[in-house]
């Protein structure tokens, strides 16, 4: 069974230009989280779809946003982007969404570097 | 306001000795935790977890201990492998939890020396 697939693995973008990422999740695997990693800081919750709509959100600005379509598949995207949006984005996937036992299994992660 | 912290960066043991990572947590609500191990260029994979019911799961040489009334929880690795050296993260969950939302800790790097 294939894992999650995010793609593109490293980007290289300017400020004020906006990004689009992608993730894939484990196949039959619904729910769809982001996270954003930065040293020191550990993983921050960006935000989790599940049957495309979007079930929770962390305390990001609304420059992040995300989407998924009927195929679980989702994308994420940065507008305006800012130095401190450098980082690794990471998705990951699970079967159902709001259990409390629930158990996430991540992608390989896109390294965003914000020049 | 960081509710997961771990406050060693990092952690550096001999192959063959224990491996004792830490984790503490502010939020009484949580209910189940969970441990991730990171390798560079490499998304966190699922190590072991624990729900608030239990003090104790045991995994092969993975041992996680839970302490509520100090909220703390700790990883034992027995014996360490240099294999098992990359970042560990502890995470958390509560109750009435809307879904994909864990809280995690900053990381502690473990280097297991040969």
């Amino acid at each position: 069974k294939a894992g999650v697939t995010q793609t593109p693995r490293y980007l290289i973008k300017t400020r004020g230009q906006q990004v689009t990422l992608s993730c894939s999740p484990i196949s039959g695997h619904r729910s769809v989280s982001w996270y954003q990693q930065t040293p020191g800081q550990g993983l921050q919750f960006l935000f989790e779809y599940f049957s495309e709509t979007q079930r929770n959100k962390g305390n990001f600005p609304g420059r992040f946003s995300g989407r998924q379509f009927s195929n679980s598949r989702s994308e994420m995207n940065v507008s305006t982007l800012e130095l401190g949006d450098s980082a690794l984005y990471l998705c990951a996937s699970s079967l159902v969404s709001g259990a409390t036992n629930e158990k996430l299994f991540f992608g390989s992660g896109t390294q965003l570097s914000v020049l | 306001d960081q509710q997961v912290k771990q406050n060693s960066p990092s952690l550096s043991v001999q192959e063959g000795r224990i491996s004792i990572l830490n984790c503490d947590y502010t939020n009484s609500m949580f209910d189940y935790f969970l441990w991730y191990k990171k390798y560079p260029a490499e998304g966190p994979t699922f190590l072991i977890s624990i729900s608030s019911i239990k003090d104790k799961n045991e995994d092969g040489r993975f041992t996680v201990f839970l302490n509520k009334s100090a909220k703390h929880l700790s990883l034992h690795i027995v014996p360490s492998q240099p294999g098992d050296s990359a970042v560990y993260f502890c995470a958390a969950s509560k109750r009435g939890n809307q879904g994909g939302k864990l809280i995690f800790g900053q990381g502690t790097e473990l280097s297991v020396k040969p």
